[in-house]
């Protein structure tokens, strides 16, 4: 089973400042996607950027980039200009090729503090 | 609905009853997810829907767990002689596709079992 780690249990940005979140994966295929979602408390999960494996271009999504490093294993999300609505618990996700299963398999979360 | 929505929101059942969640997927979604997060954890897979097939159940914790999808839209998680450590969020996802890879959650479901 592939293993998604998330070093930091917590994290916390000054608004304004910029904040990078870690992950690191094991996996034996080439193929695959990764995702991180955000879950602000007792709100639903919301996508914040994906990454298809075989994309070498590191995926943006306004205030939201990753570093993709697909040798090292490593998908970190960098946040830009922290805002006070980014607080939330985020979560990395692999989900294997499409004939491996669709399920996605997540990491035990960061919980970021935005501070004024 | 423009979301995915789930039912209800809060449960509180005793040891050894059952329970049935209800996912409302958005409409049109081939595919449908459940997912179980335990508190401080990140959600884990429990069974996967394609229409009204269930094609994955590799994730269900013990045969007390059972879902369908009778007509490949609205799902049900029943679980059967509840014990505390199913207590839990559980959530709803579901995907235009399977395959397209994004996977839009509902709000969950957190049971409690005393």
């Amino acid at each position: 089973a592939q293993t998604v780690t998330q070093s930091q249990p917590e994290m916390s940005v000054q608004e304004a400042e910029t904040v990078t979140l870690s992950c690191t994966y094991d996996t034996s295929e080439s193929d695959y996607y990764l995702f991180w979602y955000k879950q602000p408390p007792s709100r639903q999960m919301i996508l914040v950027i994906r990454q298809e494996a075989y994309k070498q271009q590191n995926a943006t999504e306004n205030r939201f980039s990753v570093n993709f490093q697909k040798a090292a294993k490593s998908f970190s999300l960098k946040i830009s200009d922290s805002q006070l609505g980014d607080a939330a618990m985020y979560f990395c996700a692999y989900r294997a090729p499409s004939n491996s299963g669709y399920a996605l398999n997540f990491g035990k979360g960061t919980s970021l503090l935005v501070t004024p | 609905g423009a979301g995915v929505s789930q039912s209800p929101r809060y449960k509180v059942a005793k040891r050894g009853q059952d329970v049935a969640l209800r996912c409302d997927p958005i409409s049109g979604h081939v595919s449908l997810f459940w997912y179980q997060q335990a508190l401080g954890q990140g959600p884990e897979f429990l069974t996967y829907f394609q229409n009204e097939a269930q094609l994955d159940k590799s994730g269900l914790p013990s045969d007390r767990f059972f879902a369908e999808r009778p007509e490949g839209s609205v799902s049900t998680l029943k679980i059967q002689r509840t014990q505390q450590e199913d207590s839990a969020v559980y959530l709803c996802a579901s995907s235009l596709s399977a395959g397209t890879g994004e996977q839009y959650f509902g709000p969950g479901t957190r049971l409690t079992v005393t």
